[in-house]
Order: C-alpha cells, then sequence, then structure tokens
C-alpha cells in the first residue's frame, strides 16, 4: 500500500528565515510526486510534479527536489504570503486506460511570522 | 477562464437526506476525481473518472454515487447510507501531458454539513 509522511505537522518561522518540509513516501514503482500549497478553506493548488531522483524544479521561492525515498520543500527567505498547509502526494501505479490516482500526506501547516 | 467549479461552496442537510455537489471543468481535461478531506487526514479518493461514461471506485466510496455523462461534468451524490458525510468535498480533473506526465488541479471544495 502507498503511504505517505510529511514533517513537520506545523512549522513556524520568521520572515527571511530559510527550511525545508519533508515528504518520505512508499510507493510500488514511483510515477510522480506532487506538491500543492493550500489555504484555509480553499482547493490546493497546484505547485510541482518530479518524476525521478535527481530532479529539482522552482517556483519563486519554492524549491523542490526528489530522492528516492523522500522529497523536499526547500523554502529561501519566506514571506507571510507563503503561510499555507503543503501537501504532498504520490502517484499510484499506472491505471488501466489512464488517469492518475494519488494518495496524499497530511500536509505541514506553515505560519511565517514578521 | 478555464477552471474547474464546484457548487454550492457550503451545503447544509439534515441527516436521512440524499444531496448532490456539483463538479465542472473547462479545462478538456479526460479524468476528473472526487477527494473528501477531514481535518488531520489527508485527503481520500471516494471516486475517479477517467471517459465519458465509465467510473470506478477510490478507496472510500461506500455511502456514495456519481455519474459522468458528460466530459465537463462530474457530480457526486452522498446518500443517507454515508455515516460520516459531514466533510470538505473536492472535485478535481487531469491532463495528460508529453512524455507520459500528468498534473491534477482542484476545484475550490464544497463544505457539507449534515446535522
Amino acid at each position: 500500500e502507498d503511504q505517505v509522511t510529511q514533517s513537520p505537522e506545523a512549522l513556524r518561522l520568521q520572515e527571511g528565515e530559510s527550511s525545508s518540509l519533508n515528504c518520505s513516501y512508499t510507493v510500488s514503482g514511483l510515477r510522480g510526486l506532487f506538491w500543492y500549497r493550500q489555504d484555509p478553506g480553499k482547493g490546493p493548488e497546484f505547485l510541482f510534479t518530479l518524476y525521478s531522483a535527481g530532479e529539482e524544479k522552482e517556483k519563486e521561492r519554492l524549491k523542490a527536489t526528489l530522492t528516492k525515498k523522500e522529497s523536499f520543500l526547500h523554502i529561501t527567505a519566506p514571506k507571510p504570503e507563503d503561510s499555507a498547509t503543503y501537501l504532498c502526494a504520490v502517484q499510484a501505479p499506472k491505471v488501466t486506460g489512464g488517469g492518475n490516482k494519488l494518495t496524499f500526506g497530511t500536509g505541514t501547516q506553515l505560519k511565517v511570522e514578521l | 477562464d478555464g477552471g474547474i467549479t464546484q457548487s454550492p461552496k457550503y451545503l447544509f442537510r439534515k441527516e436521512g437526506q440524499n444531496v448532490t455537489l456539483s463538479c465542472e471543468q473547462n479545462l478538456n481535461h479526460d479524468a476528473m476525481y472526487w477527494y473528501r478531506q477531514d481535518p488531520g487526514q489527508g485527503l481520500r479518493l471516494i471516486y475517479y473518472s477517467q471517459i465519458v461514461n465509465d467510473f470506478q471506485k477510490g478507496d472510500i466510496a461506500e455511502g456514495y454515487s456519481v455519474s459522468r455523462e458528460k466530459k465537463e461534468s462530474f457530480p457526486l451524490t452522498v446518500t443517507s447510507a454515508q455515516k460520516n458525510p459531514t466533510a470538505f468535498y473536492l472535485c478535481a480533473s487531469s491532463i495528460r501531458l508529453a512524455g507520459g506526465q500528468y498534473e491534477q488541479y482542484f476545484g475550490p471544495g464544497t463544505r457539507l454539513t449534515v446535522t
């Protein structure tokens, strides 16, 4: 069974204080690892998909990396507007006919303070 | 504007009543999904559909039903058989990109409260 564990559950940072969120996973044949940002009461916003170990993707202050066992979301010089819950998900083995089923972690709640 | 719309944003129902949540997308995506989100738990897949007139059960399908009569629409019915229906419901759709890669996008969600 696919499993995704995110840590820490919650993280408080001062503005400008860089840090990393962790997503460790167990899946038979990773087809993709997804990162989302979710604001309270809203749907998740797609950030990145990573497909192979060693891959990296960046968007503004966010950088996602992938190894064979885990992914990191690095946040450089965060601002208060980066406060949100960050969700990680892995893509299940190929479903006949296409489509992708995702298994989600419980998220890291990030709070960036002035 | 392309996107996924869910309505209503908030829904209140009495126990024992069936309720249908709407999900529409104009992204021309083939696959659509319904997830449920509860505090402290990851999103859990209820149903998914890869093409019109076809859908499959996800991990927690009991007490739910869906239909996919049009590519752009994937309504979810929460029946009275669902024991704990109060939750935040999220609809998603996905696109297959070049090279077999996928991206999955979410709607804004419907918060259902059953009393």
